[in-house]
């Protein structure tokens, strides 16, 4: 089945303790992305990926790293997570970005205490 | 830049009736515009989109949406509500010719009632 899967779903951590939520796709597409979404501000791009080795920041990339070492594996990394950083978290991949059609993972909650 | 602006946060109509979901977007070349759907505690999922060419375009569920360059809008509609179409609604736009960014609305909660 053609999907893209998020880990962990859910997480609650403290400020400051580094985390990696892991995103992976089966579908051999070449553009990834993440966003982050609050109440009230809809989804927001916090990095995305044309292809291996190639990343861009979005809107919203300050307190976030990412990389892409690998075609199918794009993780997002907070390595001193703060309160704000409290969020629900999407991955997404398209095959070659726009205007093709893009698949959304089915969310981290993270909450940073 | 680009920017998409959604009218209502919350959007209340009853079963059978028309569904309105409007969209203006802000866009220094001509756009792609997308409209999402999220169903409680899911991912989003394409309901349509706009690249080029005509300019009502048809998506799934029944939906359909309509590009129209002079109000700068393109408003998802259905013409009779169902139950299952409860969900929030999400109006998004890139920059056709180059850009990878994503710029989403902050989205329009649909409620169907009896």
């Amino acid at each position: 089945e053609a999907q893209v899967t998020q880990n962990p779903r859910y997480l609650i951590t403290v400020t400051g303790k580094k985390l990696t939520v892991t995103c992976s796709q089966n579908m051999n597409h070449e553009y990834m992305s993440w966003y982050r979404q609050d109440p009230g501000l809809g989804l927001r791009q916090i990095y995305y990926s044309m292809n291996v080795e190639v990343t861009d920041k979005g809107d919203v990339p300050e307190g976030y790293k990412v990389s892409r070492k690998e075609k199918r594996n794009f993780p997002l990394i907070l390595e001193s997570p703060s309160p704000n950083q409290t969020s629900l978290y999407f991955c997404a991949s398209s095959l070659r970005g726009w205007p093709d059609t893009q698949y959304f993972g089915p969310g981290t909650r993270l909450t940073v205490l | 830049a680009q920017s998409v602006t959604q009218l209502g946060s919350h959007v209340s109509v009853s079963e059978g009736a028309l569904v309105l979901l409007r969209c203006n977007y802000s866009s220094s070349v001509p756009p792609y515009l997308f409209w999402y759907v999220q169903y409680p505690n899911q991912g989003l999922q394409l309901l349509l989109k706009y690249t080029t060419g005509a300019t009502l375009v048809k998506g799934i569920n029944g939906f359909e949406a309509e590009f129209k360059k002079s109000e700068t809008s393109f408003h998802l509609t259905k013409p009779s509500a169902h139950m299952s179409d409860a969900a929030e609604y999400f109006c998004a736009v890139t920059p056709t010719g180059g850009g990878n960014k994503l710029t989403f609305g902050t989205g329009t909660q649909l409620k169907v009632e009896l």
